[in-house]
């Protein structure tokens, strides 16, 4: 299976202001996936993140909210931008590992108060 | 679109016994994948079980399998001698041309009792 660390675990954050929450995978992957899983409910895709070219986003979400970096094959971060208390869920990055089997991240806790 | 449909918010079951939570999915496409994600408090998703649509075999890992009925579009799936560590919420997730691009059910908590 991949390793995948995502950081920071949790946070709280004043409404406004913005995060970026990292992602750090054990070995190159084309592509990563950014969740977001809002209290009490399921996981919703927000964007693809494809080394050396612009993420894909999913209906609903846009760059300027939550834009994506993907410098290298290993790395990628989300930002949260402008936080209101609606921002407040799981986010969670997710790749492929062996046998093409899709994993995720531990999530990132984030309230926004 | 696809669409994952998981009817029971809510299953219990007593340790050692045998518990089936339920899925249903609608998708045009004809080849895809299936899965169960298990999601404890920790939040971590941790994958279940896989199944290949094309596959008619279902698939089973340890006390882990499905019963895929694909012209029925659901995939169930089955704990057998339940322990207490695996309650938690169980997700049903699609995936299908645009592999990695999961649609995900609304999930159910399950609750094992000792």
């Amino acid at each position: 299976s991949a390793v995948i660390s995502q950081k920071p675990s949790r946070d709280i954050c004043q409404r406004g202001t913005s995060l970026t929450i990292q992602c750090q995978v054990d070995s190159q992957v084309t592509m990563m996936f950014w969740y977001r899983q809002q209290p009490g409910q399921s996981l919703t895709l927000i964007a693809t993140a494809n080394q050396g070219s612009e993420a894909t986003y999913e209906s609903g979400f846009v760059i300027d909210k939550f834009p994506i970096s993907r410098p290298n094959l290993t790395f990628s971060t989300l930002t949260v931008s402008n936080m209101s208390p609606e921002d407040s869920s799981i986010y969670l990055c997710s790749v492929f590992g062996l046998g093409e089997k899709l994993f995720f991240g531990s999530g990132t806790q984030l309230s926004v108060l | 679109a696809q669409t994952v449909t998981q009817s029971q918010p809510e299953m219990s079951v007593q340790e050692a016994e045998t518990v089936t939570l339920s899925c249903t999915y609608d998708t045009s496409e004809s080849d895809y994948y299936l899965f169960w994600y298990k999601q404890p408090p920790s939040r971590q998703m941790i994958l279940v079980i896989r199944q290949e649509a094309y596959k008619q075999q279902n698939a089973t890992e340890n006390r882990f399998s499905v019963n895929f009925q694909k012209a029925a579009k659901s995939f169930s799936l089955k704990i057998s001698d339940s322990q207490l560590g695996d309650a938690a919420m169980y997700f049903c997730a699609y995936a299908g041309t645009s592999y990695g691009k999961l649609t995900f059910g609304q999930g159910t908590i399950l609750t094992v009792h000792p």
